[in-house]
């Protein structure tokens, strides 16, 4: 059966540390993942898209890597915050190209202490 | 933030009881969705719609029917409400094109 897995339920790292939250999946075949950050109570926010034929994706502090042949996305926080204590959840587009809808893993809750 | 609107953002309310929870979107996206969230595990799809006039099962089956009579508007209804319903339901939308989605702050609800 088709499954993402992130693989800790929670990360907890010190300030300005390097945070590295993985998003493994089988039975797929995306074109594309994305990873959001959800916080406490509120609906998950979009943070970035990365396609099957790129291979790394920057945004400020974030960087998203997609090994299509480990079936693996690492999502990385550079310099991390308190402010980036967040669950994080990674999510494949099932089907249908841009027409697909999307699966959601269980998220991995980041907590970085100062 | 995007323009993505959910109210109530809390219901309390008694086994039976019918109740609508509504979504709003003024971005003119076509694609919407209704997910499912219980503390600590995944999303689930319940609902999605295309555009006016079209509902679609997701993944997780659900008790509840939605309406999609305006572009911007997405309503979703438990007839009877039970304890089992009791969740977060979060509503997203999606523009054109893309499968990036922008969700609302969700209704938080409890049936007791």
């Amino acid at each position: 059966s088709q499954k993402i897995e992130q693989n800790s339920e929670a990360l907890n790292i010190q300030e300005g540390k390097t945070a590295t939250l993985t998003c493994n999946y089988t039975n797929y075949s995306p074109a594309y993942l994305q990873w959001y950050r959800q916080d406490p109570g509120r609906g998950p926010v979009f943070l970035l898209l990365i396609r099957e034929n790129e291979k790394e994706k920057r945004k400020e502090r974030l960087k998203v890597t997609f090994d299509t042949t480990l079936k693996q996305s690492l999502f990385h926080i550079t310099a991390s915050q308190p402010a980036d204590s967040a669950t994080y959840l990674c999510a494949l587009v099932h089907g249908g190209g841009s027409q697909g809808n999307l699966i959601f893993g269980k998220g991995t809750k980041l907590s970085v202490k100062p | 933030e995007a323009d993505i609107y959910q109210t109530p953002r809390y219901l309390v309310i008694g086994t039976g009881k019918k109740i609508t929870l509504e979504c709003s979107q003024t971005m003119g996206h076509d694609k919407m969705y209704w997910y499912q969230q219980d503390p600590g595990m995944e999303l689930h799809l319940i609902h999605y719609s295309y555009g006016v006039n079209s509902t679609e099962k997701g993944d997780l089956s659900s008790e509840s029917t939605v309406s999609r009579i305006r572009t911007e508007h997405f309503p979703l209804t438990l007839e009877s409400a039970r304890p089992s319903h009791t969740s977060q339901y979060l509503c997203a939308s999606t523009p054109e094109g893309t499968t990036t989605q922008y969700f609302g702050p969700g209704t938080r609800l409890t049936v007791l």
